[in-house]
């Protein structure tokens, strides 16, 4: 299993470009999830889903678009880039979502990601 | 006011310490308290979960919960080097249990 794949690893964007991050799964994973984590505020969760077709907002979802087509696979688009994008996304996975250990969420190696 | 609050540290301490992480929290409805450690440039790994108040050891690691308090603890005993890293809280339940909201991490650094 390659677990929770990521692409791009690094990316520059300049301000009001739009690009797509991609996050794969081959776990059969039910639940997943996009977090950034910047210098001291932690994981803030941005969108999640809890199966293909349903995505919801996390804390910080403007400027952010997600789908879930197929279980595999949950991208995240940025619509208009600012430098307040600036960050590190991780993409997550788990089994589950009600309760530990199910909901354990396996973390995707992360996409550095500067705005310009 | 955040959900979570968690000391950012940096925490150095020496070889064979005893380390003490907190968080704190303020949604009541929040059921499940998880650990998670980062290493440098990597996504984080689960450590330890917890469902309701009281302890749970895993070797060198104790989680512990104090509901009434809204206060999370994780101990380790006998640090190591190798368990520098940031460690991360991380909580759900109740209206929000889709959701796992974490903490900001505390950089943890143990001399040798």
């Amino acid at each position: 299993n390659a677990g929770v794949t990521q692409t791009p690893k690094f990316q520059v964007l300049k301000t009001g470009q739009s690009m797509t991050l991609q996050c794969a799964q081959d776990m059969n994973h039910e639940y997943m999830s996009w977090y950034r984590q910047d210098p001291g505020m932690g994981l803030r969760l941005i969108h999640y889903s809890v199966g293909a077709g349903i995505t919801d907002q996390g804390e910080v979802p403007n400027g952010y678009n997600v789908s879930r087509s197929t279980t595999e696979d949950f991208p995240l688009r940025l619509l208009s880039a600012a430098p307040s994008q600036t960050s590190v996304y991780f993409c997550a996975s788990s089994l589950g979502w009600r309760m530990p250990p199910t909901n354990e969420q396996f973390f995707g190696p992360g996409t550095r990601l500067t705005v310009l | 006011q955040k959900e979570v609050e968690q000391d950012p540290g940096p925490l150095s301490v020496p070889e064979g310490a005893i380390v003490s992480l907190n968080c704190t929290y303020s949604n009541s409805a929040f059921q499940y308290f998880m650990w998670y450690r980062q290493y440098s440039r990597k996504g984080p790994e689960l450590l330890m979960y917890t469902y309701s108040s009281g302890n749970k050891e895993d070797g060198r690691f104790t989680a512990q919960v104090d509901k009434s308090s809204k206060y999370i603890s994780l101990f380790i005993r006998d640090s190591q080097p190798s368990d520098s890293a940031t460690y991360l809280c991380a909580m759900s339940g109740g209206s929000s249990a889709s959701k796992i909201i974490f903490g900001s991490g505390t950089r943890l650094s143990i001399r040798p």
